[in-house]
């Protein structure tokens, strides 16, 4: 069955360090998908970044990377040279299944990000 | 203005007291979902859609109707609320083709507290 989780409820990180934010998954299915998402304390949820589980690369956008590691089944965010805007909960989640086939995407139960300045 | 609107954003009801949450979405969506966010759960699927009079249940669909006669809505219906319904709720929708397969575009979320 599909199943996220995410190990850490909190983390408090030094601004402009470096951070990473462990997700592991596990899911039967060879075709799937991997997000981020962030939500800051007004509630909105943001979309980070995305891997897709044939992606032979580890996919980046600007401060935020992921540390793919497919046969560990785990998701990683990296998030470089933290900034105080970065404080937020943050959500890892999957897809199962190719595109056309967006089912269940589930989520792990967060972490939140305390930057300390 | 793409975007997913949820309404009301705020509610109080009391027990038994049937409620809809309405869901549009303006980008021509195929799947929308519905979720509920606990605090320690994370955000968990209550029921999703992959397209007009297709719906599945997701892992939390106790309590929960849905429709999609339309594209653009998917309301959720609370018949008979009860406290333990008491919670964030999180619309969304997502393209079947394009951008990072499977992205989630979410409303601003619905605020419902059970009496």
């Amino acid at each position: 069955a599909q199943k996220i989780t995410q190990t850490q409820p909190g983390m408090f990180v030094q601004e402009k360090e470096a951070v990473t934010l462990d997700c592991t998954y596990d899911t039967s299915d060879p075709s799937y998908g991997l997000f981020w998402y962030k939500q800051p304390s007004s509630g909105e949820m943001i979309f980070l970044i995305y891997q897709g589980s044939y992606d032979q690369q580890n996919a980046t956008e600007g401060r935020y990377s992921l540390n793919f590691q497919k046969a560990r089944k785990s998701a990683n965010l990296v998030i470089s040279a933290s900034q105080l805007g970065d404080s937020a909960m943050y959500f890892c989640a999957m897809r199962e299944g190719g595109y056309s086939s967006a089912s269940k995407i589930i989520f792990g139960s967060g972490t939140r990000l305390s930057i300390r300045p | 203005e793409a975007q997913v609107t949820q309404n009301p954003r705020y509610l109080i009801t009391v027990t038994g007291k049937k409620l809809t949450v309405t869901c549009s979405q303006n980008m021509n969506h195929e799947y929308m979902s519905w979720y509920r966010q606990d605090p320690g759960l994370g955000l968990r699927q209550i029921y999703y859609s992959m397209n007009v009079e297709v719906t599945d249940k997701g892992d939390v669909p106790e309590g929960y109707k849905v429709s999609r006669k339309e594209k653009r809505n998917f309301p959720l219906i609370l018949e008979s609320p009860s406290p333990n319904q008491t919670s964030l709720y999180f619309c969304a929708s997502s393209p079947t083709s394009g951008g990072a397969p499977g992205e989630l575009f979410f409303g601003e979320g619905s605020r419902l507290t059970v009496l």
